[in-house]
This record gives structure tokens, sequence and C-alpha cells, in this order.
């Protein structure tokens, strides 16, 4: 089985700085996807950015960009000037390429973003 | 507007006390999935099915049911809820494309005393 590890169950940043959110997962596939989910407040869980494992360079979304080491099974999310929008909880998520039900999760890092 | 949608959104109840919670998506998604979540733990999958009348347990199907009738409606049912179901619950549906993202509904609270 896949497990997903996020190791920081919350963190704090200051307003405008950047902030590096950990993940690690374990598995023997050598393709699959890699995800990061925002879960704000209001508990809607919202897509931020996502990873092909057979893609080399890193994904990018705006401010949001990831840290994917394949090897090392590492997939860490950096927020670049961080905005009181983004306290929310961040979640990582592992899914098998074409196994398109079986989502694995972290257990949450809860980011808040001070003024 | 594409959307998943679930009632009740809060539901208080009583041990033993049959329900369902309602999941309904407007996507034409085959793919359809039900999640716990709890402090410390994440989403934990419930059950999943992969279209119309077909179904399969997750991680943590026990004390659950589910059905799929029509392909747009995925029902969660709780026939006996005991306290240990208190949870925040989500339905999600996987658009088949590229990078296979998951559409979450906006969760149903439950509280079973």
């Amino acid at each position: 089985a896949q497990t997903v590890t996020q190791s920081q169950p919350e963190m704090s940043v200051q307003e405008a700085e950047t902030v590096t959110l950990s993940c690690t997962y374990d598995t023997s596939e050598n393709n699959y996807y890699l995800f990061w989910y925002k879960q704000p407040p209001s508990r809607q869980m919202i897509l931020v950015i996502r990873q092909e494992a057979y893609k080399q360079q890193n994904a990018t979304e705006n401010r949001f960009s990831v840290n994917f080491q394949k090897a090392a099974k590492s997939f860490s999310l950096k927020i670049s000037d961080s905005q009181l929008g983004d306290t929310a909880m961040y979640f990582c998520a592992f899914m098998k390429l074409y196994n398109f039900n079986k989502f694995y999760f972290g257990s949450g890092t809860k980011l808040n973003v001070k003024p | 507007e594409a959307q998943v949608t679930q009632n009740p959104r809060y539901l208080i109840t009583v041990t033993g006390k049959k329900l369902t919670v309602t999941c309904s998506q407007n996507m034409n998604h085959e793919y359809m999935s039900w999640y716990r979540q709890d402090p410390g733990l994440g989403l934990r999958q419930i059950y999943y099915s992969m279209n119309v009348e077909v179904t399969d347990k997750g991680d943590v199907p026990e004390g659950y049911k589910v059905s799929r009738k029509e392909k747009r409606n995925f029902p969660l049912i709780l026939e006996s809820p005991s306290p240990n179901q208190t949870s925040l619950y989500f339905c999600a549906s996987t658009r088949l494309a590229a990078y296979n993202e998951q559409f979450f509904g906006p969760g149903t609270r439950l509280t079973v005393l």
C-alpha cells in the first residue's frame, strides 16, 4: 500500500514571506501523480498544484511551486509571497497512474499566515 | 456550473438511526468516491465507484454502504450509525483527463450522539 507522510502538523509564516511544506511518500510504483490540496476554513478542498512523476520539471502555479525529488520520494510545496488567504490546511496526495479511484492523502499541515 | 453537491451539510443524529448523505455531480464523471476526514488522519477513502452499478471498498468501509444506480448520484448510507462515525465526509468525482483531478463536494459534518 502507498503511504503519504506530512511531518509538520502546523506551521506559521509572516505575510509576504516564503514557506515550504514537506511531504514524503512510499511507493514501489514508477508512474504516478502527486497533488497538493488546500482546505481553507470553509472546508472546501481546492487543488493547488499537481505533478506527474515522469516529468522531471517541477510544476509551478503562480506563487506555488513544488520540489519533486523522485529518488528521495519527496514532494514539497513552496508558497512564495504568502498571503493571508493562504491560511488553510494543506494536504499532499498520491495517485497511481490509471488507478483513478485510489487517492492516498497525508495527514495535513495547518498553515497560519500572520499579518 | 460544474460542481459536486452534498446534502445535508450538517447533521446531528443518534446512535442507530439510519441516515443517508446524498452526493450528486453534473460533470458526467465516471468515477466517484467517499472520504472521511478526521484530525491527524487526513482523508481516508470509504468506498468508490467506477461506473453505474460498479462499487468497491476503500480503506475504511466498515459501517457504510453505497449505491450507484445513476451516473450522477452516489449516496452514502449509514444503516446503524455509531459515535465513531462522527466525522467530516467528502464526496468526490474524478475527471478522466490529463492529471486526473478530483473534484470535491463541500463536505458534510456528521455528529452521532
